[in-house]
């Protein structure tokens, strides 16, 4: 059973670049979280998806970042024209279904450096 | 090992003891709380959860307790092994879970002396 699955695993992106940022959820789970940890702190959510749908992105920034779950392949996280201020590691997690009471499944991160 | 709050974020305990790891929670209308470890270049790695209809729920070798008249929460570790060491997260789930996002905690790096 494979589990989240983010790539890449590191981004080095140059002022004003794009930068993507791919994961696939745990079999069988629709529900993916976007969240971004800067060094010596905890995870800050930043959206919710379920496919094709955005639940909840009070935790992104309005301008810059988007982000999208197609019906096929992927979710994606895009920051557009970053800043040195983007890097950060970016965590997507996954869950079988909705509600707030069960465990989120974790990948192991993109590390995105800004040069 | 001594307990140590969200202000002391280092924990160093002798392999062997017992450890444990305490997390003050911010949101009274939380109802799930999850522990996490995260080791070095890794993402979160689920270790328990709890809902808040239990005050205390055991795993293999850890035991979480929830208060929530405190907002309180603790993750205690039995026989702590050096695979123990990482960064240990608390999370809730805020507002009842209505949004399903996590709200986690700053984080406590548990090290163990061999």
């Amino acid at each position: 059973n494979a589990g989240v699955m983010q790539n890449p695993r590191h981004l080095v992106r140059r002022r004003g670049q794009e930068a993507r940022l791919r994961c696939s959820p745990m079999k069988g789970h629709s529900h993916v979280y976007w969240y971004r940890q800067l060094p010596e702190e905890g995870l800050k959510f930043m959206v919710y998806l379920q496919k094709e749908n955005i639940i909840d992105e009070s935790g992104m920034p309005k301008e810059r970042f988007s982000a999208e779950f197609p019906k096929e392949g992927p979710s994606i996280l895009r920051i557009q024209q970053v800043v040195r201020g983007d890097s950060a590691a970016y965590f997507c997690a996954s869950s079988p279904n909705t509600g707030g009471d069960q465990p989120q499944h974790f990948g192991d991160g993109t590390r995105l450096s800004i040069l | 090992g001594e307990s140590v709050g969200l202000h002391l974020p280092t924990l160093s305990v002798q392999e062997g003891d017992n450890s444990i790891i305490n997390c003050a929670y911010s949101n009274s209308a939380s109802d799930y709380f999850i522990w996490y470890k995260q080791e070095s270049g890794k993402g979160p790695q689920f270790i328990i959860d709890i809902r808040s209809n239990m005050d205390k729920r055991q795993g293999q070798r850890v035991t979480v307790l929830l208060n929530k008249t405190v907002k309180h929460l603790s993750l205690q570790i039995a026989a702590t092994q050096p695979g123990d060491s990482a960064v240990y997260f608390c999370a809730e789930n805020g507002d009842g879970g209505s949004q399903g996002n996590l709200i986690f905690g700053k984080g406590t790096k548990l090290s163990v002396k061999p």
